[in-house]
């Protein structure tokens, strides 16, 4: 256990759906972050949010909104998600983002999302 | 563009082979290394990085990396794999901004008893 739990861990869903995934940190850490794992390909920065202010948007398509209501939640909100949406969504946290040194990021467990 | 390039996407060993996992980072400015594993249904794992200071990164699991500058290089190294070493390996660097990580694609390794 990493101290970030993701819900749900499995997640199936038709293309006109609306769903959402969950992230929450016990960590008391104030950066949150959303990845895309597709096989085969690198992780994919999607999202940062540090003290609840969104500082980076991996030119993300808007089918997928988050938010970070405080900094031990984070939810990415889904709509009309393509077949090519498929993909583990992993959720990490870390103290701050916005500091020069870095700093270890923590992952979730990820959730499966098959978009049929 | 940053990016990184692990050369094999999977590889198969027997136990107490030793196992060398390629990565290289195009950046040339400094830079931090990692190397991240997930193992089978878990959550990814920091294995080693490498900051500053001695190339040769010691980590967890007696896994070690060695970071050669010359070569973009940061390639990982167990002498003697086990079965429990299953697992996908991701190599990652940092640089220039702040917390963000740019990952290779994953290498993953399966030992076989």
């Amino acid at each position: 256990e990493t101290g970030v739990t993701q819900t749900p861990r499995h997640l199936v869903m038709g293309m006109t759906n609306k769903k959402s995934l969950k992230c929450e940190q016990h960590l008391g850490h104030n950066a949150m972050y959303w990845y895309k794992q597709s096989a085969k390909k690198p992780l994919e920065l999607m999202f940062v949010y540090n003290f609840k202010e969104q500082t980076e948007n991996n030119s993300v398509p808007s089918r997928f909104s988050p938010e970070c209501p405080n900094s031990s939640h984070l939810f990415l909100h889904l709509h009309t998600l393509q077949p090519e949406d498929s993909a583990l969504y992993l959720c990490a946290s870390s103290q701050d983002s916005q500091r020069v040194s870095y700093n270890e990021q923590f992952f979730g467990p990820g959730t499966r999302l098959t978009v049929l | 563009a940053q990016s990184v390039s692990q050369h094999n996407h999977h590889v198969i060993l027997s136990e107490a082979a030793s196992l060398e996992l390629g990565c290289n980072y195009s950046y040339g400015g400094t830079v931090n290394l990692f190397w991240y594993v997930q193992y089978p249904g878990q959550h990814l794992q920091l294995l080693l990085k490498y900051f500053s200071g001695d190339p040769l990164v010691k980590g967890i699991k007696g896994f070690e990396a060695e970071f050669i500058k010359s070569k973009f290089s940061f390639n990982l190294r167990k002498p003697s794999v086990q079965w429990s070493d299953t697992a996908e390996y991701f190599c990652a660097v940092r640089s220039g901004g702040y917390n963000k990580l740019i990952f290779g694609a994953g290498t993953r390794l399966a030992v076989h008893p």
